[in-house]
């Protein structure tokens, strides 16, 4: 069947640590997107990549990176910079052009002790 | 950034009672779309409106696109526990990347047996 994985689905990180989160695809899709949702915050954009190769900052990419290698893989650095980085992380995928084509992972919970 | 309205941010019904949320823009959009999401996983779409005045119900649901496009509101009849949840509008992006999505900050609904 296909669709988007994110791993793993809860992660824990010492503050002043570095930690990927992963995110598959395996729809064919080729645009995939970064959001972080906090409680009442709705869902904010955090990167987004159209193609390969190629990534875009989205409102909030202060303290993230994010790498597009393969198109099925987009995954997501949460870097020490990133100074309030416990929330709840989704990652999508559509075709452009298609919005009712996005597809979402079930999330990553990152909390920072 | 554009924003969305979406109110209100939370309800607690009964079983059995009618929903009814809406979303709205200080900005025009062509294209409206109501995403549930269930506790711990990510946005499914519900319903997608793309013409202005558009009434389109998906079972329990219906979803209208204003006149304006400005507007959109959805309504649950007859709730059931399994619509517990957060709802989302959205509207797409076209002054963003192609296939980007704004969202609304949610309306938790929890529903009483």
């Amino acid at each position: 069947d296909g669709g988007i994985t994110q791993s793993p689905k809860y992660l824990f990180r010492k503050e002043g640590q570095n930690v990927t989160l992963s995110c598959e695809q395996n729809l064919n899709h080729d645009a995939m997107y970064w959001y972080r949702q906090d409680p009442g915050q709705g869902l904010r954009l955090i990167y987004y990549s159209q193609i390969v190769n190629d990534f875009q900052k989205g409102d909030i990419a202060e303290g993230y990176s994010v790498s597009r290698e393969k198109k099925e893989s987009f995954p997501l650095t949460v870097t020490s910079a990133q100074k309030n980085p416990t929330a709840f992380y989704l990652c999508a995928s559509t075709t452009p052009g298609t919005p009712w084509g996005y597809t979402f992972g079930s999330g990553t919970r990152l909390t920072v002790v | 950034g554009q924003q969305l309205n979406q109110s209100p941010q939370s309800m607690f019904i009964q079983e059995g009672e009618d929903v009814s949320m809406n979303c709205t823009s200080s900005s025009i959009f062509n294209t409206w779309l109501w995403y549930k999401q269930d506790p711990g996983e990510g946005p499914v779409l519900l319903i997608a409106l793309y013409k202005a005045g558009e009434l389109t119900s998906n079972g329990r649901l219906t979803a209208q696109f204003g006149i304006t496009r400005k507007d959109s509101f959805l309504n649950i009849s007859a709730s059931i526990p399994s619509d517990v949840g957060i709802y989302f509008c959205a509207v797409l992006n076209y002054g963003g990347s192609q296939g980007n999505l704004i969202f609304g900050k949610g309306t938790k609904l929890s529903v009483k047996p």
